[in-house]
């Protein structure tokens, strides 16, 4: 199956503590979304690239959060000094340019700050 | 900005009997429209989407939705409901005007009762 995939699917750690999740969406799509859930809530939107080029960032997306796609391939989510509101499903999604495609999501890495 | 609402956050229907999970947007532009589907520790699976044309929208697993600007609605649904279609179910829109990100609305748990 040639889907989205994300790892790890699960990380705790401590409060303090940096984590850096991994995305490798779909081969053909050239965009890549972030995306964070809590529970209850449906996916909030953090930042997407298209290429290698990062073009928009959510305001929920604080000085601690980065996102990268070096070669436009695989993208990677670090969060820094990671906090317990911090806890939360972290969504990878890739596309297809354009509006008319729509997002296929991968099964998100969940997340626990203790 | 774009935002959608799904007003019901459990919907309950005996199998067999004929489904639906609301749903109304507001863009500032023309609305692609989209429903997702979210099973237990999964990610968000592409149901169907609304980009233009006939209002009727057919997607995955029997699914449908209908599109309807003068009530700014997309409702979701199906003739005859199964078991397995138990999930949460989520709406979302991208504003036409050239935005990227999904806005999704806060889920509808759909539980099908044998």
């Amino acid at each position: 199956d040639t889907g989205v995939s994300q790892n790890p699917r699960h990380k705790i750690t401590k409060r303090g503590q940096n984590v850096t999740f991994r995305c490798d969406p779909i081969s053909e799509h050239n965009r890549l979304y972030w995306y964070r859930q809590t529970l209850g809530q449906g996916p909030e939107f953090l930042t997407y690239f298209q290429n290698e080029a990062q073009l928009e960032k959510s305001r929920l997306l604080s000085d601690r959060f980065s996102a990268e796609r070096p070669k436009g391939s695989f993208s990677t989510l670090e969060i820094q000094r990671t906090e317990q509101g911090d806890s939360a499903m972290y969504l990878c999604a890739s596309s297809s340019s354009g509006v008319l495609y729509e997002q296929y999501f991968g099964p998100g890495t969940r997340l626990t700050v203790t | 900005a774009q935002s959608v609402a799904q007003p019901e956050d459990q919907v309950n229907v005996a199998e067999g009997n004929p489904l639906t999970v609301k749903c109304t947007y507001s863009v500032s532009g023309n609305p692609y429209l989209f429903w997702y589907v979210q099973y237990p520790n999964r990610g968000l699976q592409f149901l169907l989407k609304y980009i233009t044309g006939d209002n009727l929208v057919k997607g995955s697993y029997g699914f449908e939705a209908e599109f309807n600007k003068s009530q700014t609605s997309f409702h979701l649904k199906k003739p005859s409901a199964l078991v397995s279609d138990s999930a949460l179910y989520f709406c979302a829109v991208r504003d036409g005007q050239g935005a990227q990100k999904l806005v999704f609305g806060q889920g509808t748990r759909l539980t099908i009762n044998p």
